[in-house]
């Protein structure tokens, strides 16, 4: 289980806008930042997001992160059949002193 | 160009110790700030960190499992080895290795992972 909470999946319709979760407490999220990681299936994960908001390198501007407090969420708008994936959170947590992640939330796109 | 690429045995027996090489390059594992981490993902399931070593040789264990596992580097032959010992069929997962620009741990590049299979 998770210190890093994210719904377990999500659904939009194409063209859609949606936005997944993750939620913590002020050992991880409340005190460092937050990156978001793509993984379509049979692929090793992706970076997306870094430092809370920046967008990595090569990816669509349709992606997006923002943090507030120990939440964390990422917006993907103008949905596609090919965001179709698991999508995941992740940042240091000071008490177990090392990278966790959230439990991960797969994105069905209608 | 960067790249990672997990090496070692697909399959390990129960109470065997697991031997997992990350062969790198395109960078330094020296560079400041540089990290190398070892991720695993059980089929169907979430990713769970493993071990990290930095660039000054620094090395940081998941805190469940510490007892279990070494991490160490070769610099000379820019590899990154985890051993992972009394392996059991819970462990059998895909094992990934990926890289960090800095502590913060933004994974920017990663291997396309091994899987490994714990079974008798």
């Amino acid at each position: 289980q998770s210190v890093l909470t994210q719904p377990p999946s999500v659904s939009e319709a194409p063209g859609q806008r949606v936005a997944i979760s993750c939620s913590g407490s002020s050992s991880n999220i409340g005190n460092s930042v937050v990156h978001w990681y793509q993984q379509l299936p049979g692929r090793p994960p992706k970076l997306l997001i870094y430092y809370d908001d920046l967008l990595a390198s090569g990816v669509s501007d349709r992606f997006s992160g923002s943090k507030s407090g120990t939440s964390a969420s990422l917006a993907i708008s103008g949905l596609q059949s090919d965001d179709e994936a698991d999508y995941y959170c992740a940042t240091w947590d000071d008490r177990l002193h090392g990278p966790v992640f959230g439990g991960g939330t797969k994105l069905t796109v209608l | 160009q960067v790249t990672l690429r997990e090496s070692g045995p697909a399959l390990v027996k129960p109470a065997q110790t697991l031997t997992l090489t990350c062969s790198v390059s395109g960078f330094s594992l020296i560079t400041n700030g540089m990290c190398v981490s070892w991720i695993r993902q059980p089929p169907g399931k979430a990713l769970e960190w493993l071990a990290l070593i930095d660039w000054d040789d620094d090395k940081y264990y998941n805190r469940s499992l510490t007892t279990r596992l070494t991490i160490f580097r070769d610099t000379s032959k820019n590899l990154v080895v985890l051993t992972m010992t009394n392996m059991d069929p819970v462990d059998t997962a895909t094992y990934y290795c990926a890289r960090a620009p800095s502590r913060d741990n933004n994974f920017d590049y990663w291997g396309q992972g091994l899987l490994v299979t714990v079974s008798s």
